[in-house]
């Protein structure tokens, strides 16, 4: 099984839908992030996690919401897609300081293509 | 926000030859991390690299904190080393994790 698991793979969703992406982890790492993913713009950061109860805005926040429900799982909400959502959604952990990490280095999930139509 | 430039965008090589691609950010780091994504999107970590030089198989990194760059070296290049190769940096005096991308160098590697 992958170390950072991603569901769906593919959406194709309509506009005005609220759409759910998950994400779970077997790492053990305390750190969570969503980044999106746009042709020719990089990786853009939505939401960061430290722990359970630290949840924290990224660069692209807006139209996005975010609930750690354990260690493992960080899910992503759009509350109401639009088309300019449509993008690649990446999942990522890394370890922490209070982990006693040497190596901060993200494992990422396989991506979750959305499609908003 | 600290910027990240990364050079060249693109690069086309033929299988056996070496390569180096780099990255340039405008203020000091604490964290600095190279990835591949390969043709199907997925991110593979090849590096987590503040300063100083790694090694791995055929690929190697540099990075030179005071002077602001890091170089990524691929040697005897082979077709699958053929995706997107990001660099990304953390700010120095932040909380080691959140990191900001470069817009990639599109690496095309042909038999």
């Amino acid at each position: 099984d992958a170390d950072v698991t991603q569901t769906p793979r593919n959406r194709i969703t309509k506009t005005g839908k609220r759409i759910m992406l998950e994400c779970s982890q077997t790492k053990g790492h305390d750190r969570m992030y969503w980044y999106r993913q746009d042709p020719g713009l990089g990786l853009r950061l939505i939401y960061y996690s430290f722990d359970v109860k630290d949840i924290n805005k990224g660069e692209i926040s807006d139209g996005y919401s975010v609930s750690r429900q354990a260690q493992a799982k960080f899910s992503l909400s759009l509350e109401s897609a639009i088309p300019n959502q449509t993008a690649l959604y990446f999942c990522a952990t890394s370890d922490s300081l209070r982990q006693g990490a040497k190596d901060y280095g993200y494992t990422f999930g396989s991506g979750t293509r959305l499609t908003v139509v | 926000g600290i910027q990240v430039e990364q050079s060249p965008p693109d690069l086309i090589l033929q299988e056996g030859a070496n390569s180096t691609l780099r990255c340039n950010f405008s203020d000091s780091v604490n964290n600095l991390q190279w990835f591949h994504q390969n043709p199907w999107g997925q991110l593979i970590n090849l590096f987590y690299i503040p300063s100083g030089t790694k090694q791995n198989g055929r690929l190697s990194a540099t990075t030179v904190a005071t002077e602001r760059y890091s170089l990524l070296y691929i040697s005897s290049s082979q077709t699958t080393d053929s995706g997107v190769y990001f660099c990304a940096v953390e700010t120095l005096g932040t909380s080691y994790g959140k990191l900001t991308f470069g817009q990639g160098t599109i690496l095309t590697v042909h038999p």
